[in-house]
């Protein structure tokens, strides 16, 4: 069973503050994705990255970055929070593209709900 | 950009009826993916189909796929309360993004 995990289920912060949203995969998989989710916007992508060292900028990606130093690990990091960045936070983790027939899936963790005050 | 637009945005409807959510999507895709959320958790995978797939099964779920109108519906069968959740579609695009649509409410109730 794939396994991604997420440092924490919930976490408050206060504005200003510097954030890290852990996330680690246990399946070797090369790509990994944060999403945020809001009521009424759905699940909008911020960063993802297909390999050790490398990132790529989503939909939304202002106020975020991103660092992946182990194939296994991709943390989303907060720089000085804000009452807007006050979502639910997903993290994705899939195989590399065009190695399943088109069957290509992610698995996502279970998230951190994040509050900021 | 949100590229899924799922309809409707709630549904209500009682257990044991079936309940029918649609999905449209404007680009290309290499596959379509289906997902259920329970209140305040994770995305849980229910279904793929591939872009030359027209229709899939599983369980209780059948999902169709028309890539000449770019939609796709998801049909779950006999539903349970149990089955109360937001699912959403997400399509898999050539670059390999996966884009959500904002999803649709289930309530079945018992």
């Amino acid at each position: 069973d794939v396994k991604v995990t997420q440092s924490s289920r919930y976490l408050v912060k206060r504005t200003g503050e510097k954030v890290f949203l852990e996330c680690v995969q246990d399946m070797d998989h090369e790509n990994m994705f944060w999403y945020r989710q809001d009521p009424g916007l759905g699940l909008r992508l911020i960063y993802f990255s297909y390999d050790v060292k490398m990132k790529e900028k989503g939909d939304i990606p202002e106020g975020y970055s991103v660092s992946r130093e182990k194939k296994e690990r991709f943390s989303l990091i907060l720089e000085s929070a804000s009452t807007n960045q006050t979502s639910m936070y997903l993290c994705a983790s899939s195989p590399i593209f065009g190695t399943s027939g088109g069957g290509e899936t992610q698995y996502f963790g279970p998230g951190t709900r994040l509050l900021v005050l | 950009s949100q590229q899924g637009e799922e309809d409707p945005q709630a549904l209500s409807i009682q257990e044991g009826e079936n309940a029918t959510m649609n999905c449209s999507y404007k680009t290309s895709i290499n596959n379509l993916q289906w997902y259920r959320q329970n209140s305040g958790r994770g995305l849980v995978h229910l279904i793929l189909i591939r872009s030359n797939e027209r229709e899939k099964h599983s369980g209780r779920l059948r999902v169709t796929l028309d890539t000449s109108k770019k939609s796709s519906s998801l049909l779950i069968t006999a539903s349970r309360a149990a089955d109360t959740a937001s699912y959403f579609c997400a399509t898999l695009g050539q670059e390999g993004k996966l884009i959500f649509g904002q999803g649709t409410e289930l309530s079945v109730k018992p």
